[in-house]
């Protein structure tokens, strides 16, 4: 059976660092594409960037780019998304997600359960 | 990149049926057949629907179909049934960033 499974809820203070994780099982890791998605309170999904587990090769969203890192580790099938300096505005629930297709990235058919992430002072 | 256009409520009967419309660009929607439709219960991880425009995944209910005309795609969903209201997002291949771009979402009502 396929998984995903994330880490869990984080609060943190504006101007902290974190790192959210992804740990993929029943599939194998480094053959698909891991995206992260961001759900704003109320708010629709938003694709941040995806990374192929099996290079590390990533790609990033215009919007989030040079805002987040996307990374992985193959020897533990983790993937992970960090930020160096948090704000409020990126209090969300991030989803992991693994794409179906390899060649064409789009749609994911896995989705892991959510971390939810609180920035507040 | 802009968000694909969803319209932001629909609403139906139970046993009707409802279309939920999907608008990009010709550098999204229209220019690709890579676009999927998730359902997301409040509280709940997305649920893929519909993938490269019409294609159902095992265990999803032939109630949900769905095309694309130009730049435009559609999910249709027949005999509405309470457990169909949610949220619904279309999301295309954009070659702004070579994956994914999500619609704004739309709200399902079943009255």
């Amino acid at each position: 059976e396929v998984q995903l499974v994330q880490s869990g809820a984080e609060v943190k203070k504006p101007g902290e660092s974190l790192k959210i994780s992804c740990k993929g099982s029943g599939y194998t890791f480094t053959s698909h594409w891991i995206g992260w998605v961001r759900q704003m309170p109320g708010k629709g999904l938003e694709w941040m960037g995806i990374i192929y587990a099996g290079d590390s090769g990533t790609r990033y969203s215009p919007s989030f780019q040079g805002l987040v890192t996307i990374s992985v580790d193959k020897s533990i099938s983790t993937a992970y998304l960090q930020w160096s300096s948090l704000k409020a505005s990126d209090t969300a629930m991030y989803y992991c997600a693994r794409h179906g297709d390899v060649v064409v990235p789009e749609w994911v058919d896995y989705w892991g359960q959510g971390t939810l992430v609180t920035v507040s002072s | 990149q802009s968000a694909l256009t969803q319209p932001a409520s629909v609403s139906g009967s139970p046993g009707q049926s409802i279309t939920i419309s999907c608008i990009g660009t010709s550098s999204d929607v229209g220019g690709y057949n890579y676009v999927s439709w998730y359902q997301q219960h409040p509280g709940k991880a997305p649920k893929l629907m519909i993938y490269d425009v019409s294609k159902r995944p095992s265990g999803v209910s032939n109630r949900f179909s769905a095309s694309k005309s130009g730049k435009t795609a559609s999910l249709t969903i027949s005999g509405l049934q309470a457990e169909d209201e949610a949220d619904y997002y279309c999301s295309s291949y954009t070659d702004t960033t070579t994956f994914g771009v999500f619609g704004g979402g739309t709200k399902l009502t079943v009255l």
